[in-house]
């Protein structure tokens, strides 16, 4: 079965910039979108098909992609981004895969 | 606005069922494919099944396949999902979700309902 791949955890400073990574194989040629939860809450769309931004998601927040990871950026981070985020693709075998989500401590 | 919100969730013994429904409202549910996740409190993610607007194309998750079944009734809005010879390991928040299609992203999510087995 198709597996995305991400750190469990990571912490950034206010101000600073998080990259948060997902690795899955050949998925430079697939579609990743990126999803935030916060406790307690349903997951929110943050960024789709590789790079575009989600209606009402900072311009803060942007996504790439290339070889075999997929990465969502938050630049000038804030106390309020602290939240897990997880990657997700859809394989044509496998269906809908999440990645294992990674938590973003402020 | 897209509003989303499940129902259906509880407590059930090992090897019942249970059928979760999702309302939805602020969008043209009949055009939209619907999508059930899961998640383990503490857990990760897990889709579980697919189903587009006029209910001709369906997905399972391996995990549920033969044992849950997605159906909608557009007329009604609602979404549902219908979960069979439970397991322990079914235990989790179940949200209903709107995705534009198989491949897309998932757009918008109901605030889950929780199913104890």
């Amino acid at each position: 079965s198709y597996v995305l791949t991400q750190s469990s955890s990571g912490s950034v400073a206010p101000g600073q910039t998080a990259t948060i990574s997902c690795e899955g194989q050949n998925l430079g040629s697939k579609v990743v979108h990126w999803y935030q939860q916060k406790p307690g809450q349903a997951p929110v769309l943050v960024v789709y098909d590789n790079i575009g931004r989600a209606s009402g998601i900072p311009e803060r927040f942007s996504g790439s992609i290339s070889g075999n990871t997929a990465t969502l950026t938050i630049t000038r981070v804030e106390a309020g981004d602290e939240a897990d985020y997880f990657c997700q693709m859809w394989d044509s075998i496998n269906d809908v895969v999440f990645g294992g989500g990674t938590k973003l401590t402020v | 606005e897209v509003r989303l919100v499940e129902s259906g969730g509880g407590l059930v013994q090992p090897g019942g069922s249970l059928r979760l429904s999702c309302e939805a409202s602020g969008f043209t549910f009949r055009s939209n494919s619907m999508t059930w996740v899961r998640q383990v409190p503490g857990k990760g993610l897990e889709w579980l099944s697919y189903i587009n607007g006029g209910s001709t194309t369906v997905f399972y998750a391996g995990s549920v396949k033969g044992r849950f079944s997605i159906s909608r009734d557009n007329p009604k809005q609602s979404l549902y999902l219908q979960m069979n010879s439970l397991r322990v390991e079914d235990t989790a928040v179940y949200y209903c979700a709107r995705q534009s299609g198989i491949a897309a992203a998932i757009d918008a999510w109901g605030p889950g309902t929780l199913v104890t087995v």
